[in-house]
């Protein structure tokens, strides 16, 4: 069975600092990774995706993140925070992307 | 503009009246699906489905129905709700494998 676990739930930054979220999962082969963000009172937007070839992918917003195999690890980057992006932020893994399972999720707090 | 659409935003009832939550999406997607947001527990799927007249459970369908009589509608039928199905839905739907899907903005229930 898929799995995955965001192990941070709050992560609070100061503004212009780079952001680090971890995620990591379980799947049996190479899988469908997704990081998606919610801003208050709104639904999931898609911020980027990896199912193969680079394993860094670049997203929307200034997001990239990086698949790595060998650790089962898709974290979501950003060089430099700024205020709007504190959000709930949301890992996925899938064998397609229409039956997801989704992590936990992680609160970010942005400091002026 | 391509969306999903939920109504209401918001609705609270009373335990046992039978309600309807509507999703409608207009890109011509084949799979939709039904999330239940709860605190620390991130996203979990109710129902999705894959075409029309084709639906399947997910994680938790305990007290849930779906219907997917036409491609763009897939309302979420809650027959007899208790309080335990206080949550904040959305729906969801895709175009296919390695898309990530669009979220509508969600529906805050309330059962009393």
């Amino acid at each position: 069975a898929q799995s995955v676990t965001q192990p941070d739930i709050h992560i609070t930054v100061s503004e212009g600092a780079s952001l680090e979220l971890r995620c990591n999962y379980s799947y049996g082969a190479t899988p469908y990774l997704f990081w998606y963000v919610q801003s208050p009172g709104q639904g999931l937007q898609l911020l980027l995706k990896y199912f193969s070839g680079d394993t860094l992918v670049q997203g929307i917003k200034g997001f990239e993140a990086e698949f790595k195999r060998s650790q089962s690890s898709f974290n979501l980057r950003k060089p430099s925070v700024h205020w709007s992006d504190a959000a709930e932020y949301f890992c996925a893994v899938g064998a397609g992307s229409y039956i997801p399972t989704f992590g936990r999720g992680t609160s970010l707090i942005v400091h002026p | 503009e391509a969306q999903v659409t939920q109504n209401p935003r918001y609705l609270i009832t009373v335990t046992g009246k039978k309600l309807t939550v509507t999703c409608s999406q207009n890109m011509n997607h084949e799979y939709m699906s039904w999330y239940r947001q709860d605190p620390g527990l991130g996203l979990r799927q109710i129902y999705y489905s894959m075409n029309v007249e084709v639906t399947d459970k997910g994680d938790v369908p305990e007290g849930y129905k779906v219907s997917r009589k036409e491609k763009r509608n897939f309302p979420l039928i809650l027959e007899s709700p208790s309080p335990n199905q206080t949550s904040l839905y959305f729906c969801a739907s895709t175009g296919g494998q390695g898309y990530g899907y669009t979220f509508g903005s969600g529906t805050r229930l309330t059962v009393v």
